[in-house]
């Protein structure tokens, strides 16, 4: 059983339309959630955080977290060519004996 | 100032060479990590050091060796390397392991080819 699930994608948007990337987690007591942007050939960059049940804004991106459906969510408004890459979602999982988990990661194009 | 420098950001090297990665933050973490990445996989824990000690190692083959200098510092030396261990080399730092809301930020990684 895998510990962080996402959609493999490829997902596709029109530019100017919203992005929903999802993911879910095994581990209860998971504490800690995160969000990667990863380009193609380049290294993963950290672009959102989440700790506490609920929404956090940051600019265009909002990242959703419900523990209680072990759910945590991106959305991308205004979506843009630019935001066309691989998005890692990972938990902080001390559980596992590791401090990060990732998950497959969701392949996102935005179309111009 | 959340960087953290790899280098060489790309190598090649053939199966009976010897070859290091270099990774350095100065963010003062206590915590680093090597991860290895395959083409449209995620990164895979390889090792982890903290306070310049090992604290796991994910049964990675004895071809590559970590080393922990200082706390700035962290080094995986390659040896004897396969073909299938081609793959993007990532480093990672983080403040300290375990606290709740600690980060994992990335170096921009070494792509390395074994031929």
């Amino acid at each position: 059983q895998k510990e962080v699930e996402q959609n493999s994608g490829p997902l596709s948007v029109p530019e100017g339309a919203i992005a929903s990337l999802n993911c879910t987690y095994s581990d209860r007591v998971s504490q800690s959630f995160f969000w990667y942007r990863q380009y193609s050939g380049k290294s993963p960059e950290l672009i959102m955080s989440i700790y506490s049940n609920g929404d956090k804004e940051d600019g265009r991106f909002t990242a959703q977290l419900n523990k209680a459906s072990q759910y945590v969510s991106l959305l991308i408004r205004d979506s843009q060519p630019s935001d066309s890459a691989t998005y890692l979602c990972a938990v902080n999982a001390e559980a596992y004996g590791q401090n990060f988990v990732f998950g497959p990661g969701t392949r996102l194009s935005v179309l111009p | 100032d959340t960087e953290v420098t790899q280098t060489p950001k790309h190598l090649v090297m053939g199966m009976t060479n010897k070859k290091s990665l270099k990774c350095e933050q100065h963010m003062g973490h206590r915590a680093m990590y090597w991860y290895k990445q395959k083409a449209k996989k995620p990164p895979e824990l390889m090792f982890v050091y903290s306070y310049e000690k090992l604290s796991i190692n994910e049964s990675v083959p004895s071809r590559f060796s970590p080393e922990c200098p200082n706390s700035s510092l962290l080094n995986l030396h390659l040896h004897a390397l396969q073909p299938e261990d081609s793959a993007l080399y990532l480093c990672a730092s983080s403040q300290r392991r375990g606290s709740v809301n600690e980060k994992l930020f990335f170096g921009s990684g070494t792509q390395l080819s074994v031929l």
